[in-house]
């Protein structure tokens, strides 16, 4: 089965600094879909890329960016100059085929960012 | 405003007591979905719908039931609650599934005594 591991499971560090989030997946697919989401402290969950398996070009949004490796199966997100307003649950999903034109999305555990002032 | 609207927000109940989490959509999207979140276990999904009438079972179904009667409501049913369905529920809808991002309701914090 399809498995989505974030190994950081808490992450601290000191703003303005740069912090990678790693995600590694596990999928049989040969067309998937790569997903990092976020919670901050209020709780709702925000969209924040998505990725589909044939499109390896890494992308930039502002302070955002995503690297994905298919290789190593691994789709990292960075954080540059980090703000405290970042601080939040990580979340990176797969999108997992179940049947027939049926998919859901497998989740990591999530990664605990906190941005110390 | 698109949104996904899920209540109550918050619960406290007790064992064995029937409670349902309502949830809708007004985006027209076909796919609906409700997960759990655990701390360390990430978000788990429960149940979902591919249309009206379609449902099936997530990864975590036991002690939980939905029905999808018109498209845009999806309904999370507890016929008798227990203390491990203690968690933070989150229904999602999306257009299409797999290639397209979820949009998330707020969450529902269902505390079971």
């Amino acid at each position: 089965a399809q498995k989505v591991t974030q190994a950081q499971t808490e992450i601290s560090v000191v703003e303005k600094e740069d912090v990678t989030l790693d995600c590694v997946y596990e999928t049989r697919d040969t067309t998937y879909y790569l997903f990092w989401y976020k919670q901050p402290p209020s709780g709702e969950l925000v969209f924040l890329i998505r990725r589909n398996s044939f499109d390896e070009q890494n992308e930039i949004s502002g302070r955002y960016s995503w690297n994905f490796q298919k290789s190593t199966s691994s789709f990292n997100f960075t954080i540059t100059a980090s703000q405290v307003v970042d601080s939040a649950v990580y979340f990176c999903a797969l999108s997992e085929y179940i049947i027939q034109g049926a998919q859901k999305l497998v989740f990591g555990q999530g990664t605990r960012l906190t941005i110390n002032p | 405003e698109a949104q996904v609207t899920q209540n109550p927000r918050y619960l406290i109940t007790v064992t064995g007591k029937k409670l349902t989490v309502t949830c809708s959509q007004n985006m027209n999207h076909e796919y609906m979905s409700w997960y759990r979140q655990d701390p360390g276990l990430g978000l788990r999904q429960i149940y979902y719908s591919m249309n009206v009438e379609v449902t099936d079972k997530g990864d975590v179904p036991e002690g939980y039931k939905v029905s999808r009667k018109e498209k845009r409501n999806f309904p999370l049913i507890l016929e008798s609650p227990s203390p491990n369905q203690t968690s933070l529920y989150f229904c999602a809808s999306s257009l299409r599934v797999g290639n397209q991002p979820q949009h998330f309701g707020d969450g529902t914090r269902l505390s079971i005594l």
